[in-house]
C-alpha cells in the first residue's frame, strides 16, 4: 500500500532550471521525511518536516510541509547534474506505526 | 552514524529454494525494522513492519507464509523468501529505527540484497 503519491514520476530538465515535485496524502501524518536514492544503494535522508506549513531549506532545496500535514513538496533552485537520482518522501500515517514511501519521482539533470 | 547491515548483498538462487536475508542494527536496538521491495525505477513498498518479540505485521498482498519474517532479538531480522519463483527477483532492502529515538527519529537503510531467481 503506497499512501503518497508523487509527482511528476518522471523529470528531465537542463542544468540551471528549477524544478518542484510534489508528495501528496489524504493521510494525515506526524511528519514527512525526503530521501534521494542512486541505483543499487539505500535512499539517503535529506530532512524531516514536523510541523503543518513549516518550512526547511538545505542549500538548494526547499522543503515545505503542508498545513494539513497531509502534502509536501520539494522545490530544488538552479538544479545541477549531482541532483539527479530518485526522490522519495515518506512517512508513518498517524493511523499506525508503518513507514511508507512515495511513488518516487526520478529526476535526470542534463548538462 | 548508526549502522544497519543486510546480508547477503547478492544473491541468486534455483526456482524452488529458499533464500534468507539477514537485517542488524549494528550499534543501536531496533524495536521495529521495516522490509521492503523495490523493482528497478521504483519506489520502496512496504512489505511487512517487523516487531522485536511478536509477530510481523504485512501489508495487503503481501503472502506472509512465503515472506517469513523473524524479529527475534533488539538488533536482528530476517526475510526468507520461500519456495522462490523468477517473479520474486527484486531488489529487497530493510531499514530500522533507534528504539530512543521515537517516531520522527531517522530511518537506517540496509545496503539492500539484490535477489535473482533462476
Amino acid at each position: 500500500t503506497q499512501l503518497l503519491e508523487q509527482s511528476p514520476q518522471f523529470l528531465s530538465i537542463q542544468e540551471g532550471e528549477n524544478l518542484t515535485v510534489y508528495c501528496n496524502s489524504s493521510s494525515v501524518f506526524s511528519s514527512l521525511q525526503w530521501y534521494r536514492q542512486e541505483p543499487g544503494e539505500g535512499p539517503v535522508l535529506l530532512v524531516t518536516v514536523v510541523t503543518g506549513g513549516e518550512v526547511k531549506k538545505l542549500k538548494r532545496l526547499t522543503f515545505q510541509f503542508g498545513d494539513a500535514r497531509k502534502d509536501s513538496s520539494l522545490h530544488i533552485t538552479a538544479a545541477q547534474p549531482g541532483d539527479t537520482g530518485l526522490y522519495l518522501c515518506a512517512g508513518e500515517p498517524n493511523t499506525g506505526n508503518q513507514f511508507y514511501f512515495g511513488t518516487g519521482t526520478s529526476l535526470t539533470v542534463i548538462p | 552514524g548508526a549502522v544497519v547491515s543486510q546480508h547477503p548483498s547478492w544473491v541468486i538462487c534455483k526456482s524452488g529454494t529458499s533464500v534468507k536475508i539477514e537485517c542488524r542494527s549494528l550499534d543501536f536496538q531496533a524495536t521495529t525494522m521495516f522490509w521492503y521491495r523495490q523493482f528497478p525505477k521504483q519506489s520502496l513498498m512496504l512489505m511487512a513492519t517487523s516487531n522485536e518479540g511478536s509477530k510481523a505485521t504485512y501489508e495487503q498482498g503481501v503472502e506472509k507464509d512465503k515472506f517469513l519474517i523473524n524479529h527475534a532479538s533488539l538488533t536482528l531480522s530476517t526475510l526468507t523468501v520461500t519456495s522462490a519463483h523468477p517473479e520474486d527477483s527484486s531488489f529487497y532492502i530493510c531499514s530500522a529505527r533507534d528504539r530512543l529515538a521515537g517516531n520522527t527519529g531517522e530511518l537506517f537503510f540496509g545496503e539492500g540484497s539484490r535477489l535473482t531467481v533462476l
